[in-house]
């Protein structure tokens, strides 16, 4: 099936310094959906990106999807311990049952 | 209010029993789901259950079978459970459309010994 990749799998970063995470698939995406989950919790809805460019920012978080709509980054400037936890993308229409099919997620690790 | 609220938060239990864990939304939502993340956090669909429709993930054992006794609920229940069954399941449900956004519970985490 349909699969979206997601990179880095780990990113440590120090307390204050930027951190992104990429999404990349092989076929178009019609639109991609950003979640984050922290330790022992469950995924939460950041944001979803529809538009060819779409550029959107929630505070810290900016997130982007690609002219092609085949890739999407989520950045976070000056990263804080709230930051802490797996960010995934999720492609809401390739899914097997219908459901979202999710990147294998970023962890982010924040070193004060 | 809890949005997506599903019980038990921990479950353990040897091999081969047959357990359930119980899923509820307040959102009034058409559609809900069941997810699996495994130990290294991968998250994959299993079941999405719309309007009496329910549409299954082939990848999935049909020792697990979802039930809804109404559209507020949907219950996992799996039968002889494998070692390998050992992940932490999450509900969620979602307005419906392909398009909006999913709201997760709580999640529980089974563990087969």
């Amino acid at each position: 099936g349909q699969q979206v990749m997601q990179i880095p799998q780990y990113q440590h970063v120090q307390e204050g310094e930027d951190f992104t995470t990429y999404c990349n698939s092989s076929t178009t995406l019609s639109n991609i959906q950003w979640y984050k989950q922290r330790p022992g919790g469950h995924p939460v809805f950041l944001i979803q990106l529809v538009k060819s460019g779409e550029v959107k920012k929630q505070k810290r978080l900016t997130f982007q999807f690609g002219e092609a709509k085949k890739n999407s980054s989520l950045h976070i400037t000056a990263t804080q311990t709230t930051d802490v936890g797996t960010y995934f993308c999720a492609d809401p229409t390739g899914g097997g049952a219908d459901g979202l099919t999710f990147g294998k997620g970023t962890h982010l690790i924040i070193q004060p | 209010d809890t949005a997506v609220s599903q019980t038990p938060k921990y479950l353990v239990t040897q091999m081969g029993n047959d357990k359930s864990i119980k899923c509820e939304q307040n959102l009034g939502h058409d559609t809900m789901y069941w997810y699996k993340q495994d130990s290294k956090k991968f998250l994959k669909i299993m079941f999405s259950y719309n309007n009496k429709e329910l549409i299954i993930n082939e990848t999935v054992p049909n020792r697990f079978s979802p039930k809804s006794p109404d559209k507020a609920h949907l219950n996992l229940h799996i039968n002889s459970l494998e070692l390998g069954d050992s992940a932490v399941y999450f509900c969620a449900s979602s307005g419906g459309d392909r398009d909006t956004e999913a709201f997760f519970g709580q999640g529980t985490r089974l563990t087969v010994v």
